[in-house]
């Protein structure tokens, strides 16, 4: 069954520190990949997405991701994390040519402090 | 442009009760979901529609019923609300670039 791991339950960084959180995901064909970000008492909102093309994705707000198909990751990466970066981040997969089904991670909260 | 909303905000029920979560999207979006978010369980998928007057079940779809009489609006009801249904709910809605666009959620409590 497809599935999507987010091994870092609870990040907590300083501000200007490196990011990169980790994300999984098993299903034997070809997929669509996404991160979403949802800030304090906000909905989700999409970060960055992957379907085809260069593996390296990026986003909004100077976030980027890189597709490794090998290893089934799409890891969300940053180079200086800021205090508004603070959010809960969600990984999501979806299958080729299928808007009908996806599956989020159980989210990495992130905590940065100022 | 609304996007997608939701009514209402919060609620609370007691167990047994029934009600109707709506949710609207005004970017003629084919496809609508309900979902579910609880602590460190993430996003899990309630049922979903592809169109207009068609719904599917998803990941977690006992105890919820859903209709899509119009393309722009998606219903989930529960017929008799438990505790175990307290939860933070969203919509989302997408087009075939099938990334989603979510609603701001309905904190629905049951006592």
């Amino acid at each position: 069954a497809q599935s999507v791991s987010q091994h870092n339950h609870h990040v907590i960084l300083s501000e200007a520190a490196s990011l990169e959180l980790g994300c999984n995901y098993s299903y034997g064909g070809t997929v669509n990949l996404f991160w979403y970000v949802q800030y304090p008492g906000q909905h989700l909102q999409l970060l960055l997405k992957y379907f085809s093309g260069d593996p390296l994705v990026k986003g909004i707000k100077g976030f980027e991701a890189e597709f490794i198909k090998s290893k089934f990751s799409f890891n969300l990466r940053k180079p200086s994390v800021q205090w508004s970066d603070t959010a809960e981040y969600f990984c999501a997969v979806t299958p080729y040519s299928s808007a009908s089904k996806i599956i989020f991670g159980s989210g990495t909260r992130l905590s940065i402090r100022p | 442009n609304a996007g997608v909303t939701q009514t209402p905000k919060f609620r609370v029920l007691k167990t047994g009760q029934s009600m109707t979560l709506l949710c609207a999207q005004d970017m003629n979006h084919e496809y609508m979901y309900w979902y579910r978010q609880d602590p460190g369980m993430g996003l899990r998928l309630i049922h979903y529609s592809v169109g207009e007057g068609t719904t599917a079940k998803g990941e977690v779809p006992d105890g919820y019923n859903v209709s899509r009489l119009k393309k722009q609006n998606f219903l989930l009801g529960l017929e008799s609300a438990a505790p175990s249904q307290t939860s933070v709910y969203f919509c989302a809605s997408g087009g075939q670039t099938y990334e989603q666009y979510f609603g701001p959620g309905t904190r629905l409590t049951v006592t």
